[in-house]
């Protein structure tokens, strides 16, 4: 079965870097596109970023354009979102998600258990 | 950016009953649109896609209609495992928006 497990959360402080990881497993990864989704606590999902299955493809929340940067790694199964300057509004759970096609661009059909970020000094 | 509604916000409902939760697109996207149902402390499950169609797995006491840019899910015969937070999202273009979810309680 589709498994996606995320890694990389934690407490930074503003304006540093993290790194967040997605292992899949259970499908054939290269064919897929992929997304990340966060959600702040106690707020509602916002769509991230999405990335097509060859990783040609890369779509942003203006809120994260130029800070937030999708990529993947077909050999290793693993999607990844560096994140930079961080800021406060950041801080907020992230899913990896699987897209239903391999472009990255339909819905997001399986989800991972997702990872929390933590913005703070 | 296209903005997604839904209505209500929260819905208070017994087991057995049915609900409706509309959901609202300010543009046209076709049958671009999914549905989730998200429980404390959980991932979002997809329930539906293209509107209306099924994900695998998910109950046939799940329906979704389309009219316009108004969605529609439906609930028959409410059972306990069903109270949770629903969203719906559209991916006709991005930025992929979801909407602000409806809250699904126990009366």
């Amino acid at each position: 079965q589709v498994q996606l497990v995320e890694s990389g959360g934690g407490v930074v402080q503003p304006g540093r870097a993290l790194r967040l990881s997605c292992v899949a497993s259970g499908f054939s990864f290269s064919d897929y596109g992929m997304h990340w989704v966060r959600q702040a606590p106690g707020e509602g999902l916002e769509w991230v970023t999405s990335v097509s299955h060859d990783g040609r493809n890369k779509f942003y929340a203006d809120s994260v354009k130029g800070r937030l940067t999708i990529s993947r790694d077909n050999p290793k199964n693993t999607l990844y979102l560096q994140m930079s300057n961080l800021r406060a509004e950041d801080t907020a759970t992230y899913y990896c998600a699987r897209d239903q096609a391999n472009t990255g661009g339909y819905y997001p059909d399986s989800w991972g258990q997702g990872t929390l970020v933590t913005v703070s000094s | 950016d296209i903005q997604m509604t839904q209505s209500p916000s929260s819905l208070s409902a017994s087991v057995g009953d049915r609900v409706t939760i509309t959901c609202r697109a300010s543009q046209g996207i076709s049958t671009y649109l999914a549905w989730f149902q998200q429980k404390p402390g959980k991932a979002p499950k997809p329930l539906m896609y293209a509107a209306s169609v099924l994900q695998s797995g998910v109950p046939s006491k799940f329906s979704g209609s389309r009219s316009g840019t108004d969605f529609t899910l439906t609930i028959s015969s409410l059972q306990p495992e069903d109270f949770a937070t629903y969203y719906c999202q559209q991916y006709h273009s991005v930025p992929f928006t979801f909407g602000p979810g409806t809250r699904l309680d126990m009366k």
